[in-house]
C-alpha cells in the first residue's frame, strides 16, 4: 500500500541555518503530496503542496519538489527562525471512492530552532 | 471564513460518560474527516464524510459513532470510552472534488478518560 517516510528527529538548528527534512514516497498512480506543520497545542497547517510531478510547493520561505525519479519531497527552507520550531508532517493523497479523501502521514520530524 | 471550529478544546470524561465532539465549518467544503492524535504520532484517520454520507470508516469501535446532520457540521458520539481512548482528537474539512487540495484541521480536541 502506499506510505510515507520521513527522516527521524529531532532536528536542532540554530537561527538562519539551513534545513532539510527529507520525505520519500511509496503510491500507486501519481498522489498530491503535502507539508504540514504542527505547532505546540495546535492542530495540523497545511504549510505547501504539490499535485504532479517537477511541481515546486512553497510557503513562508519553505520550498518542496514533487520528485517522481526518486519518489521525494524533501522540505527545504534557507534560514530558519526560532518561531519554525514544530513538528512537520510529509503526507501524500489515496484517493478512494468517489468523495473524499485519505492522506497519509509519515511519523513526523521534530524542528528545534535555538536562538 | 476558512477555520474549521471544534468544540470542547478539553474534555474529561469517565468510562460509563456519554459525550460528544463537535466540528463546524463555512469554507463550503463537502468533505470532512475526524483523526485521532496520540502524542508524538502522526494523525490516524478514523472516519470521512463525502456530501453528508459517510465514505470511509477505519474500522473504528462501535464506541465512537460519527453524525454528520449537515454540509457543515460533523459530531463524534463517545460512549463507553476507555483510558487508551485519550488522546487529540482532529475534525479537518476538504472540497471533495480534488485531492490536490489538502486539508484544512481545526485545532483539536483533547480528550482525556478516565
Amino acid at each position: 500500500g502506499n506510505s510515507v517516510t520521513q527522516m527521524e528527529g529531532p532536528v536542532t538548528l540554530s537561527e538562519e541555518a539551513f534545513l532539510t527534512i527529507n520525505c520519500t514516497y511509496t503510491a500507486t498512480g501519481y498522489p498530491s503530496l503535502f507539508w504540514y506543520v504542527q505547532y505546540p497545542g495546535e492542530g495540523l497547517q497545511l504549510l505547501l503542496k504539490a499535485t504532479k510531478a517537477d511541481d515546486k510547493g512553497s510557503n513562508k520561505g519553505f520550498e518542496a519538489t514533487y520528485r517522481k525519479e526518486t519518489t521525494s519531497f524533501h522540505l527545504e527552507k534557507g534560514s530558519v527562525q526560532v518561531s519554525d520550531s514544530a513538528v512537520y508532517f510529509c503526507a501524500l493523497s489515496d484517493r478512494r471512492g468517489t468523495g473524499g479523501f485519505k492522506t497519509i502521514f509519515g511519523a513526523g520530524t521534530r524542528l528545534f530552532v535555538k536562538a | 471564513d476558512t477555520e474549521v471550529t471544534q468544540t470542547p478544546k478539553h474534555l474529561v470524561m469517565g468510562m460509563t460518560n456519554k459525550k460528544s465532539l463537535k466540528c463546524e465549518q463555512h469554507m463550503g467544503h463537502r468533505a470532512m474527516y475526524w483523526y485521532k492524535q496520540k502524542a508524538k504520532k502522526p494523525p490516524e484517520l478514523m472516519f470521512v464524510y463525502s456530501y453528508e454520507k459517510l465514505s470511509i470508516n477505519e474500522s473504528v469501535p462501535s464506541r465512537f459513532s460519527p453524525e454528520c446532520p449537515n454540509s457543515s457540521l460533523l459530531n463524534l458520539h463517545l460512549h463507553a470510552l476507555q483510558p487508551e481512548d485519550s488522546a487529540l482528537y482532529l475534525c479537518a474539512s476538504s472540497g471533495a472534488g480534488g485531492d490536490g487540495y489538502g486539508y484544512t484541521f481545526g485545532s483539536g480536541t483533547r480528550l482525556t478518560v478516565v
